[in-house]
């Protein structure tokens, strides 16, 4: 009954390091998303994928990179962290893009 | 620039007292979903509009999609401790959600 679940849930690091954020999905959905959540923003869109192999660019993809190789997972990898990329990073997942969506717990990513 | 605008962005009231979240845009969704955020915790799905119009309703809680699909409101009647929280709306166009900035909400009791 595990959902979506994210990894690592807290994570500190210094400007200019990379890191993977992972997600996965024991649900066999079909679309899968990465937001950033910051105060007073809601949710932001990062990337998205509708399917194995396809991925696609949300509202703010700039410093993210996103790859799909199977269903469960949709890990998310920050190239060159910078301050400006401290946020709550919540991943979500659907049966199809217009679905209800089911969120992990969120990873707290703080840049220093 | 939010394609999203909630309204209030903060609230607080009385346990017992009714209040309205407003979801605007002056762009159309082909649906619009309503999530409620506890501190800690991924948003989870309250309700989905599709047609313009259509109001559904979710014990206390009554959802509205705007005719022309470019708004929505959510109401709470006799409102209740338990229904403390961030509530996010959330327009669906292609394969992108839009959320909406969010409406902090907190019932004292």
């Amino acid at each position: 009954n595990a959902g979506v679940t994210q990894t690592p849930k807290f994570q500190v690091l210094k400007t200019g390091q990379s890191m993977t954020l992972q997600c996965a999905q024991d649900m066999n959905h079909e679309y899968m998303s990465w937001y950033r959540q910051d105060p007073g923003m809601g949710l932001r869109l990062i990337h998205y994928s509708v399917g194995a192999g396809i991925t696609d660019q949300g509202e703010v993809p700039n410093g993210y990179n996103v790859s799909r190789s199977t269903t469960e997972d949709f890990p998310l990898r920050l190239l060159s962290a910078a301050p400006s990329q401290t946020s709550v990073y919540f991943c979500a997942s659907s049966p199809w893009s217009n679905q209800p969506q089911h969120f992990g717990d969120g990873t707290r990513l703080s840049i220093l | 620039t939010q394609l999203l605008e909630q309204s209030p962005q903060f609230l607080s009231i009385q346990e017992g007292e009714n209040l309205t979240v407003y979801c605007n845009s002056s762009s159309v969704f082909s649906s619009l979903q309503w999530y409620r955020q506890e501190p800690g915790e991924g948003p989870v799905l309250l309700v989905t509009v599709v047609t313009g119009g259509e109001v559904k309703k979710l014990k206390r809680l009554t959802f509205q999609f705007g005719d022309a699909r470019k708004d929505s409101s959510l109401h709470i009647t006799a409102a209740q401790p338990g229904d403390t929280g961030l509530y996010l709306c959330a327009g669906i166009t292609g394969n992108q959600f839009y959320f909406g900035t969010g409406t902090s909400l907190t019932v004292i009791p």
